[in-house]
């Protein structure tokens, strides 16, 4: 079975521009979380969809928003980049357990 | 609010040595336990999870981890390390149940094994 994948794998944007990020979830799984990784840090949660709803949101400003399709597969969207919004972004699937499988992420360079 | 410790953020052992690596958590319900392992450049695999069943968890790559609830602790260890070992480990923590499964990370500790 192919594992969760994400696209684009790297991408460079500038300050203001606007950016989304694609995650195709494990067959069968449909919970989908992401998480924000600045470099030298843990993973910071941001959003989890589980059935297309909204579960969960992390400490993070309005510029992000997240969807979940019927499909199971999930946009990451940010808004208005800023330096800071540098990271390797995560996608990870689940089916239940509390056990969650990631992606190998987006690696965001905002200049 | 759930939260990791991992205390130490590099630390070396020599190849054949024992590998302890320590995590402490703070959660307010019976918390769920799990230790990643990042690649370089690469995204985050399960090495092992505690889920209230047994407390000493065997993963892969002979690793494992004790769940201690009187010190709140989850330590990773593993008897003899091997050089493939040299990677970045993160201990997380989660309270949610199926559907509600936020992690909560360390800031990780990077493994460096000495020939």
């Amino acid at each position: 079975d192919a594992g969760v994948t994400q696209s684009p794998t790297h991408l460079i944007k500038t300050r203001g521009q606007h950016v989304t990020l694609r995650c195709s979830p494990i067959s069968g799984h449909k919970s989908v979380s992401w998480y924000q990784q600045v470099l030298g840090q843990g993973p910071q949660f941001i959003f989890q969809y589980y059935e297309k709803e909204e579960r969960g949101r992390g400490n993070f400003p309005d510029r992000f928003s997240a969807r979940q399709f019927p499909n199971y597969s999930s946009e990451l969207n940010v808004n208005a980049l800023l330096l800071g919004d540098s990271a390797l972004y995560l996608c990870a699937s689940s089916f239940g357990f509390n056990e969650q499988f990631f992606g190998p992420g987006t690696r965001l360079t905002v200049l | 609010a759930q939260s990791v410790t991992q205390l130490g953020s590099h630390v070396s052992v020599s190849e054949g040595a024992l590998v302890l690596l320590r995590c402490n958590y703070s959660s307010s319900v019976p918390p769920y336990l799990f230790w990643y392992v990042q690649y370089p450049n690469q995204g985050l695999q399960l090495l092992l999870k505690y889920t209230s069943a047994a407390t000493l968890v065997k993963g892969i790559n002979g690793f494992e981890a004790e769940f201690k609830k009187s010190e709140t602790s989850f330590h990773l260890t593993k008897p003899s390390a091997h050089m493939s070992d040299a990677d970045e480990y993160f201990c997380a923590v989660s309270e949610g149940s199926q559907g509600n499964e936020k992690l909560t990370f360390g800031t990780g500790t990077r493994l460096t094994i000495i020939p």
